[in-house]
């Protein structure tokens, strides 16, 4: 098993530019999980989802959106980019029912963005 | 009160030192608990669950006091390669596997 994979692991982008970064995870987890984390913070969750089809919001969404159409893959697209989106992107995914974890979060290696 | 609280290091310590890592949660309901370790720039990765009843993997022991809503990390005969930021981590209660992590406490072990 590969586990949980991103691309890119670097990326630069200028102020106003769109990208996505791909998330894809081989472990029939149902959930998935993008977080963010700034130097010397913690992680911030910034959207997640339950399953193909289902995405919710987490605690810093604005300037993301996701889809989930697979179960395998999570993709986050940054429309406008900004250099408040300079950050360390991780994707993660479990295996959990709505009442209990089943299974903690294994995360990707991660994608270094930054805006300039 | 934050959601989850950890002691704010670093850490420093000698090789061979033993060191005891705590942290609080604010929500009663939760019911799993996890320690994970950070490298510097790393992705974060499991280290271990923590069960009620205590459990221990070699060198490291995981406590949880649901009482006091508390746990806790010991790592005896501390390693170079301990060195590292560990995560507190708790899930959130009735939303699936939604997790709460800490802001973590960095540990520096010395030669």
């Amino acid at each position: 098993n590969a586990g949980v994979t991103q691309t890119p692991k670097f990326r630069i982008l200028k102020i106003g530019q769109s990208m996505t970064l791909q998330c894809t995870q081989d472990m029939n987890h149902n959930y998935m999980y993008w977080y963010r984390q700034d130097p010397g913070m913690g992680l911030k969750l910034i959207y997640y989802s339950v399953g193909a089809g289902i995405t919710d919001k987490g605690e810093v969404p604005n300037g993301y959106n996701v889809s989930r159409s697979t179960t395998e893959d999570f993709p986050l697209r940054l429309e406008l980019a900004a250099p408040s989106q300079t950050s360390v992107y991780f994707c993660a995914s479990s295996y959990s029912t709505w009442r209990e974890v089943i299974d903690t979060q294994y995360f990707g290696p991660g994608t270094r963005l930054t805006v300039l | 009160r934050k959601e989850v609280e950890q002691d704010p290091g670093p850490f420093n310590v000698p090789e061979g030192a033993t060191v005891a890592f705590n942290c609080t949660y604010s929500n009663s309901a939760s019911q799993s608990f996890f320690w994970y370790r950070q490298d510097c720039r790393k992705e974060p990765k499991l280290l271990m669950s923590v069960y009620s009843s205590g459990n221990e993997d070699g060198r490291f022991t995981a406590q949880l006091n649901r009482a006091s809503q508390y746990i806790s990390l010991l790592i005896r005969d501390s390693k170079l390669s301990d060195s590292a930021t560990y995560l507190c981590v708790v899930n959130v209660p009735n939303q699936g596997g939604k997790l709460i992590f800490g802001q973590g406490t960095e540990l520096s072990v010395k030669p």
